[in-house]
């Protein structure tokens, strides 16, 4: 049972540039989980999604970040414009069901030059 | 201080000996988490304790939970170098979905 998978591992954008971060949860699991994390910070909660619909986006960005989980697919975020700022790493969490254990991938890094 | 704040920031001990992180947080949770990450790696998930857990055991680890002090700790016994890592509590509110998480204890094992 491969666990939560990660793509790519590694991202370089120049400022402006779109940046899409992939995610597929582990078997089984329908409830996926968007974190960031800053250097030398913990991760902060972004967005939390399940097959189809966004539960709870409070932690998204107002303008430029969106996040979906489409039936058939892996989980996207999407950065549009991005600027140096956005340079962070990204993981993502699944579960098999609410209130249980989240699993998290390897994390995207994302460099914003 | 914020949700989930890891008590202390830094430790370093020697191979063989424990090590205790505390981790205190602000509202009411559903359950609590603890997980390490390696130096630039992901998380690897530890250990979950629910609110009406006290203490919970998993091969070297032995979490406590206090809910009327809002605080938890994190013991590994007879540290080992490759324990060397940061380790986050992280707390689901009722309701379950987002995790806080605190900023993390940066673990040292020195052999």
């Amino acid at each position: 049972n491969a666990g939560v998978m990660q793509n790519p591992r590694h991202l370089v954008r120049r400022r402006g540039q779109e940046a899409r971060l992939r995610c597929s949860p582990m078997k089984g699991h329908s409830h996926v989980y968007w974190y960031r994390q800053l250097p030398e910070e913990g991760l902060k909660f972004m967005v939390y999604l399940q097959k189809e619909n966004i539960i709870d986006e409070s932690g998204m960005p107002k303008e430029r970040f969106s996040a979906e989980f489409p039936k058939e697919g892996p989980s996207i975020l999407r950065i549009q414009q991005v600027v140096r700022g956005d340079s962070a790493a990204y993981f993502c969490a699944s579960s098999p069901t609410r209130g249980e254990t989240q699993y998290f991938g390897p994390g995207t890094r994302l460099l914003v030059l | 201080s914020q949700q989930g704040e890891e008590d202390p920031q830094a430790l370093s001990i020697q191979e063989g000996e424990n090590a205790t992180m505390n981790c205190s947080y602000k509202t009411s949770i559903n359950n609590l988490q603890w997980y390490r990450q390696n130096s630039g790696r992901g998380l690897v998930h530890l250990i979950l304790i629910r609110s009406n857990e006290r203490e919970k055991h998993s091969g070297r680890l032995r979490v406590t939970l206090d809910t009327s002090k809002k605080s938890s700790s994190l013991l590994i016994t007879a540290s080992r170098a490759a324990d060397t890592a940061s380790y986050f509590c992280a707390t689901e509110p009722g309701g379950g979905n987002k995790l806080t998480f605190g900023t993390g204890t940066q673990l040292k094992v020195e052999l």
